[in-house]
This record gives C-alpha cells, sequence and structure tokens, in this order.
C-alpha cells in the first residue's frame, strides 16, 4: 500500500512565500509520478493548478509553480494572497493506479 | 467547455450497490485522448482517487476497491458510470467525476446507512 505524504497544515503570512511538499513511501518522486496539484476551498469541488510536475493551466495564476525539489514534488506559492488560504492535494502515478496525499491545510495570516 | 455532472441515489443501503452517472456536456467522451474517471471524499477527509476509464477500452481502478468497482461508458449518452458493490458506512462521501484532471462534476453526496 503506497503512502503519499504532506505537510497537514503550513501558516503563512500574506505577500510571502511558502512551499508545500509531496512525498511517496516507495522512495524520491520523480517526473514519472506526473505529480499534479490541486486547490479545494470549503464546499467546492477541488480544482487543478498543476499537472505533470510543473505545467500550469490556463487559469492558474502565476504566483503558483510545481517543482521536483529534494526527492519530492513540490508546489511554490510566491506572493500568496488572502484567497490562498484553502487544502491543497497532492496526486501521484504509480504505473497504474494514482495516490493522493493526505493534503496540507494553508492558512494565511 | 466539458463539464460534467453527477447523478444517482444519495441513499444506498448496506450491501447494497451503489450506481452513479456522470453526464458530460461540451465534448464528446469518446474523442480525444482522455481519461474519464471517479475520486470520492468522505466528509472532513482528503480525496481518494476511485478509478477510470480512457477512450480506448482501457479501466483502472484503486487497488483497495478494485474488486468492488466497475467504470463504464455509454457513449450514445455521453454519460459513464460508477458501480462499487457491496457498501458499507465506509463508502458514504461526495463522488466527483471528472475529466482527468482539468474538469470536475460538482460532486454528489452518498450516503450508506440502513
Amino acid at each position: 500500500q503506497t503512502v503519499v505524504t504532506q505537510e497537514p497544515s503550513l501558516t503563512v503570512s500574506p505577500g510571502g512565500t511558502v512551499t508545500l511538499t509531496c512525498a511517496s513511501s516507495t522512495g524520491a518522486v520523480t517526473s514519472g509520478y506526473y505529480p499534479n496539484w490541486f486547490q479545494q476551498k470549503p464546499g467546492q469541488a477541488p480544482k487543478t493548478l498543476i499537472y505533470s510536475t510543473s505545467n500550469k493551466h490556463s487559469w492558474t495564476p502565476a504566483r503558483f509553480s510545481g517543482s521536483l525539489l529534494g526527492g519530492k514534488a513540490a508546489l511554490t506559492l510566491s506572493g500568496v494572497q488572502p484567497e490562498d488560504e484553502a487544502e491543497y492535494y497532492c496526486l501521484l502515478w504509480y504505473g497504474g493506479a494514482w495516490a493522493f496525499g493526505g493534503g496540507t491545510k494553508l492558512t494565511v495570516l | 467547455q466539458v463539464q460534467l455532472q453527477e447523478s444517482g441515489p444519495g441513499l444506498v443501503r448496506p450491501s447494497q450497490t451503489l450506481s452513479l452517472t456522470c453526464t458530460v456536456s461540451g465534448g464528446s467522451i469518446t474523442s480525444g485522448d482522455y481519461y474519464w474517471g471517479w475520486i470520492r471524499q468522505p466528509a472532513g477527509k482528503g480525496l481518494e482517487w476511485i478509478g477510470r476509464f480512457y477512450t480506448s477500452g482501457t479501466t483502472n481502478y484503486n487497488p483497495s476497491l478494485e474488486s468492488r468497482v466497475t467504470i463504464s461508458i455509454d457513449s450514445a449518452k455521453n454519460q459513464f458510470s460508477l458501480k462499487l458493490t457491496s457498501v458499507t458506512a465506509a463508502d458514504t462521501a461526495i463522488y466527483y467525476c471528472a475529466r482527468e484532471f482539468q474538469f470536475w462534476g460538482q460532486g454528489t453526496l452518498v450516503t450508506v446507512s440502513s
């Protein structure tokens, strides 16, 4: 049973920078895991921000970026806005199935 | 713009089969190289990937659910469906359909209870 691990919670000040990470129980996360990142606000469906490690959708704000960092997938928010307060989920491909991380609750304070 | 809408019973009895349908508008589910899938989320908890269907007919399922899940399509109705057998209270969740993972439905709450 693969486990995808994210920080349970993070706090950032408005205008600041924060990095969320996504680790795999199987070892280092590589581009072959096709990391995806989602943002979910209360009562809403998740919204895709990043796919295949670092690719953005047309609606993804420029302040969001995806990368691989120290054997993990990472989502960096630069110049955080109050509206970025949300739950963030990563998703990894295991060659036959996807697995979500447990989510990171990001507080902007 | 592709839109997806889940539909189905909001209440399912334990040990019965959960059946949901996702209706797609704004594009054909049989055209293009897309995966169509289901994700669920118990109240107050994280997301769980259930499975997906590829336009070629290939399916992939979450190993923890594979013995109980079937995803199929009805191309004539531009719909795809989810069947989950032998449900328990642990299957109570909001169920989302999605075109991986660019477009999502709004989600539908399914409660398993007698």
